[in-house]
């Protein structure tokens, strides 16, 4: 199994512009989540959906944000418009049981954005 | 308000030397604790997975355990390795509500 999938890596963008991340969690997981991680406030969930509906989009910051999960191999994150203060890195995170189970949460490997 | 508390902050010790970090938490109803390891540039990895039955769980040289009466749990790592420098993860789970995260220890293993 490749494990969880995050396009692209890294993320490079002015100000304004409109940014997509794209996740492929693994196969067979019903569970996905979306993380942001900074050095001020660590990991911090952002959605995540069960099944490919959302269950809890508490933690997306703002409007400028907006998550979907098409299908169940499939999820992308948009920023819209990107501010500096969204840098940050950015995790996807698969899983076969919702949150409070006891079934691993597996992350891939980070999307890191720059918004200058 | 669900919070998870680390310390210390961060750590250096020598290569071949033991150490412990530390976590507490206040996010009820509990239900499960975890561990993770995140090497820098990758996504975190789980270590353990406890309830509120258990209080210690090995994997390798790590060893974790749970005290859920004083809401505390410990991660000891023995014999550390060069490979062990890493941040390491703190996260509780509530029923029926998403994980509460540590900031994390920055451990650094020097030879």
């Amino acid at each position: 199994d490749a494990g969880v999938i995050q396009s692209p890596r890294h993320e490079v963008t002015e100000m304004g512009q409109e940014v997509t991340l794209r996740c492929k969690p693994i196969s067979g997981h019903n569970s996905l989540f979306w993380y942001r991680q900074t050095m001020m406030r660590g990991l911090e969930l952002l959605i995540y959906f069960n099944n490919n509906v959302p269950i809890d989009d508490s933690g997306m910051p703002e409007d400028r944000f907006s998550a979907k999960m098409p299908n169940a191999s499939f999820s992308t994150l948009k920023i819209q418009p990107s501010e500096p203060r969204d840098s940050a890195v950015y995790f996807c995170a698969s899983s076969s049981e919702g949150t409070s189970g006891r079934a691993e949460q597996y992350f891939g490997p980070g999307t890191r954005l720059t918004v200058t | 308000k669900n919070q998870v508390e680390q310390s210390p902050q961060s750590l250096i010790i020598l290569e071949g030397k033991n150490c412990t970090l530390q976590c507490n938490y206040t996010v009820s109803p509990f239900s499960n604790l975890r561990w993770y390891k995140q090497d820098t540039g990758r996504g975190p990895v789980s270590l353990t997975i406890m309830t509120f039955s258990e209080n210690t769980k090995s994997n390798g040289r790590y060893t974790a355990t749970l005290d859920a009466d004083t809401k505390q749990s410990s991660l000891h790592i023995t014999a550390s390795q060069l490979s062990d420098s890493a941040s390491y993860i703190c996260v509780v789970g509530a029923r029926d509500t998403p994980l509460v995260f540590g900031k994390g220890t920055r451990l650094s293993v020097i030879a």
